[in-house]
């Protein structure tokens, strides 16, 4: 049982350059989130979805793009990236019952 | 939106003395808080969680009391070891469960 698996771990982009992060989990989890970890401002949620074919905006949607065709998948595209976006990405799912996130080990972004 | 409040930043503790973490929020239609523990490298951890038709929780050497009147909750770790040092976070969410507002972490270090 994976958990929750994202990749990279790490990467580097030059500004404008596109990129998908990916996330999946193996435990049929209905719910998943993208949050993004900055130095002094805890976690801010970007995306999420309840479930497949559903997906809507967080605290700071803005740059990103998501969707959800599978219960497993839940891909986050940047589309033009800009320096504002170097942070550490978190991915999360949990079942319906359960309230509390399961998390991946993040995926640490540069944009330079 | 809610606002989710942390303090202290940073706490260092002896080995063996305990350890708390104070939260506030400000949105009452808040009702579930979890704490997650983030590892240097890793992603959060679900550690305890509290529902707001419970006063107080405790799991072993880890309690979290909530204070519905005062919109404000504690983490306490009793008999702290050195493996406790980590960085830990509050969270707030309403009924629904969808977004999850983060307070901004304290680095807790036990010191042996």
């Amino acid at each position: 049982n994976a958990g929750v698996t994202q990749t990279p771990k790490f990467q580097v982009l030059k500004t404008g350059q596109s990129m998908t992060l990916q996330c999946a989990q193996d435990m049929n989890h209905e719910y998943m989130s993208w949050y993004r970890q900055d130095p002094g401002m805890g976690l801010r949620l970007i995306h999420y979805s309840v479930g497949a074919g559903i997906t809507d905006q967080g605290e700071v949607p803005n740059g990103y793009n998501v969707s959800r065709s599978t219960t497993e998948d839940f891909p986050l595209r940047l589309l033009s990236a800009a320096p504002s976006q170097t942070s550490v990405y978190f991915c999360a799912s949990r079942s319906g019952q359960v309230y509390g996130y399961t998390f991946g080990s993040g995926t640490r972004l540069t944009v330079v | 939106g809610e606002n989710v409040e942390q303090h202290p930043s940073t706490l260092s503790v002896q080995e063996g003395d305990s350890a708390v973490i104070k939260c506030t929020y400000s949105d009452s239609a808040s009702n579930y808080f979890p704490w997650y523990k983030q590892e240097l490298g890793k992603g959060p951890q679900l550690i305890i969680d509290i529902r707001s038709n419970v006063g107080e929780k405790k799991d072993q050497r880890i309690a979290v009391t909530l204070n519905k009147t005062a919109k404000h909750f504690s983490l306490h770790i009793t008999e702290t070891q050195p493996e406790d040092s980590a960085v830990y976070f509050c969270a707030a969410s309403s009924n629904t469960g969808n977004q999850f507002y983060f307070g901004t972490g304290t680095s807790l270090t036990v010191i042996p």
